[in-house]
């Protein structure tokens, strides 16, 4: 069973630019979540999706970042303008419906200068 | 609200020597327990889970044990390897399924 996929692995970008990275969950798995890993520190969640509908997206800075699952497979997150902060690791993790074990793929580390 | 307490890092030991990470957690509800792991440059990897009082996890030589009367879910090896050398994080899951986490604790095995 293919493992949870990220892309890119690396990116570095000037602050005010715009990045997007792109996750595709295991298969069959509704459920979808996208963390910032900054280092040092443990996962924060940003959002979860079910299917392509967002349960929770509270920690999500609005402003500059967005989060879409269209049809409930791929998902893509973007920043826009980023910030020296926003450097971390983006991390997407998928659990099948109902499911409390979450699977995560390799994630995005994002350099911002 | 929930939360979990992990020993602060780095840890640093010789190749076969003994491993706890200590882990407390505060919950409202019975939540279940996560060990997971990091190796360098690569994503989160679940290590163990336990998901009622007294239940022991178990996977690639590591144990924890859920203790309800300590609030605690250490994670133990009883020897550890190079290989282990990775950065381990605690995690509880609550009534709606959100991993909370701890901030995790740096393992480096010198041989």
């Amino acid at each position: 069973e293919a493992g949870v996929a990220q892309s890119p692995r690396y990116k570095i970008i000037e602050k005010r630019q715009s990045v997007a990275f792109w996750c595709n969950p295991i298969s069959g798995h509704a459920t979808l979540y996208w963390y910032q890993q900054i280092l040092g520190q443990g996962p924060k969640l940003l959002i979860q999706f079910q299917n392509n509908g967002v349960v929770d997206d509270s920690q999500l800075p609005k402003d500059r970042f967005s989060a879409e699952r269209l049809k409930g497979v791929d998902s893509t997150l973007k920043i826009q303008p980023a910030k020296l902060e926003d450097s971390a690791v983006y991390l997407c993790a998928s659990s099948s419906r109902g499911a409390n074990i979450q699977y995560f793929g390799a994630g995005t580390r994002l350099s911002v200068l | 609200g929930d939360s979990v307490t992990q020993m602060e890092g780095p840890v640093t030991l010789s190749e076969e020597a003994f491993l706890t990470i200590n882990c407390t957690y505060t919950a409202t509800g019975y939540p279940s327990l996560f060990w997971y792991v990091q190796y360098p440059g690569e994503g989160l990897q679940l290590l163990l889970k336990a998901t009622k009082a007294d239940d022991k996890g178990s996977n690639k030589g590591f144990e924890a044990t859920y203790r309800k009367e300590t609030t605690s879910f250490h994670l133990e090896k009883g020897s550890v390897q190079v290989s282990d050398s990775a950065v381990y994080f605690c995690a509880l899951s609550d009534y709606d399924r959100k991993l909370i986490w701890g901030l995790g604790t740096s393992l480096a095995v010198n041989p």
